[in-house]
């Protein structure tokens, strides 16, 4: 059984663009959320998808977004990028119950110059 | 708001010895559940082991087993025989039983070093 794919692994940006960054979920799962590690925040959650509707959102600004899609596949979205946003982004899938067992993938690594 | 405190930035054991990392939190709810994950160079989380406020009883999973002190609100993760695949960051992580709520809290982490 696969797990969870991110892409891309690195990702290399300058401050004021966008970013688009992709996770696909375990077969079956319906469940993806996403979050923001950094070496001075450490981990934050972002936000979780469950049938492609949005169910906890973290404090994060609105240029942080997010969507699923009908396969489950999640995209987050960062626009008008800053210096700060740089962090290793990390998603995680389950079945959507509760609590359940989270299945992460490797992440992307964000840099903003 | 609840908070996850991981006091020991980083940790050393011998090979085959026994270690524990601790964890504090601080929540006003009574039901939540706690969490130990592991992670490695590969940056991957994985899941050590669980343990649900409500059951007295600590969760053991192999050589990694907890001590939950629900008063004290402490959760440390003692690792038994330890490997050198041991080695890894360990973060502690808290979520509320609340239904609509399903965020992880997380500790700042531990680095595991294990000394061949």
């Amino acid at each position: 059984k696969a797990g969870v794919t991110q892409t891309p692994r690195y990702l290399i940006k300058t401050r004021g663009q966008q970013v688009t960054l992709s996770c696909s979920p375990i077969s079956g799962h319906r469940s993806v959320s996403w979050y923001q590690q950094t070496p001075g925040q450490g981990l934050q959650f972002l936000f979780e998808y469950f049938s492609e509707t949005q169910r906890n959102k973290g404090n994060f600004p609105g240029r942080f977004s997010g969507r699923q899609f009908s396969n489950s596949r999640s995209e987050m979205n960062v626009s008008t990028l800053e210096l700060g946003d740089s962090a290793l982004y990390l998603c995680a899938s389950s079945f959507g119950g509760f609590v359940e067992k989270l299945f992460f993938g490797s992440g992307t690594q964000l840099s903003v110059l | 708001a609840q908070t996850v405190t991981q006091s020991q930035p980083e940790m050393s054991v011998q090979e085959a010895e026994t270690v524990t990392l601790s964890c504090t939190y601080d929540t006003s709810e009574s039901d939540y559940y706690l969490f130990w994950y592991k992670q490695p160079p590969s940056r991957q989380m994985i899941l050590v082991i669980r343990q649900e406020a409500y059951k007295q009883q600590n969760a053991t999973e192999n050589r990694f087993s907890v001590n939950f002190q629900k008063a004290a609100k402490s959760f440390s993760l003692k690792i038994s025989d330890s490997q050198l695949g041991d080695a890894a960051m360990y973060f502690c992580a808290y979520r509320s039983a609340r239904d609509s709520n399903y965020q992880l809290i997380w500790g700042a982490g531990t680095k595991l070093i294990i000394k061949p």
